[in-house]
């Protein structure tokens, strides 16, 4: 069975730049959440899918960050614009309905220059 | 409110060395409790859980068991091996939300 998949592995952009972040969750996840990892830190939650509902939002910086989740299967995460500040991993999960289990993909490694 | 603290790294060990990482929380009700590993250049995988109080969790040698009395969910192993080098991240699931409470992290080096 397929993991999480992100891409890309690696951006590099400039501030003030637009960037986005693409996932495909596992097939059948219905659930599918975006984290921001800092250098030394645990993960942070973004925002939570429900389908293509946005359950949860409330640590979206909803003035710069973005998010979709058309047909309720793959997303993108957009940034923009950027700051030096948003210089993280971005990491993508999945799980089923009613299950615990986050899986989580290799992540988007950003720099902001 | 709701928090998870892990002892700080990095851990540094030598292979066939006994292994503790110490993982409390703070959290009302009774949560699941999770260990994740991050290997380097590679995502989070779930090594580990327990859903209630005395449950033990196992996986690849390592095991952890959630006591409420103390609020803990220490990670073990009795023999570290290089290839378990590696950030491991302790994280706590309230029943009524899916979101996840994390750790710092503790970063674990084996050395041969």
């Amino acid at each position: 069975e397929a993991g999480v998949v992100q891409s890309p592995r690696y951006k590099i952009i400039e501030k003030k730049q637009p960037v986005a972040f693409w996932c495909n969750p596992i097939s059948g996840h219905n659930t599918l959440y975006w984290y921001r990892q800092n250098l030394g830190q645990g993960p942070e939650l973004l925002i939570r899918y429900e389908n293509e509902e946005a359950v949860d939002d409330s640590q979206l910086p909803k003035d710069r960050f973005s998010a979709e989740r058309l047909k309720g299967v793959d997303s993108t995460l957009k940034i923009q614009p950027a700051e030096l500040g948003d210089s993280a991993v971005y990491l993508c999960a999945s799980s089923l309905w009613d299950e615990e289990t986050q899986y989580f993909g290799p992540g988007t490694r950003l720099l902001v220059l | 409110g709701n928090s998870v603290t892990q002892m700080e790294g990095p851990v540094t060990l030598s292979e066939e060395a006994f292994l503790t990482i110490n993982c409390t929380y703070t959290a009302t009700g009774y949560p699941s409790l999770f260990w994740y590993v991050q290997y380097p250049g590679e995502g989070l995988q779930l090594l580990l859980k327990a859903t209630k109080a005395d449950d033990k969790g196992s996986n690849k040698g390592f095991e952890a068991t959630y006591r409420k009395e103390t609020t803990s969910f220490h990670l073990e192993k009795g023999s570290v091996q290089v290839s378990d080098s590696a950030v491991y991240f302790c994280a706590l699931r309230r029943k009524s939300n899916y979101q996840l409470i994390w750790g710092a992290g503790t970063k674990l080096i084996i050395k041969p």
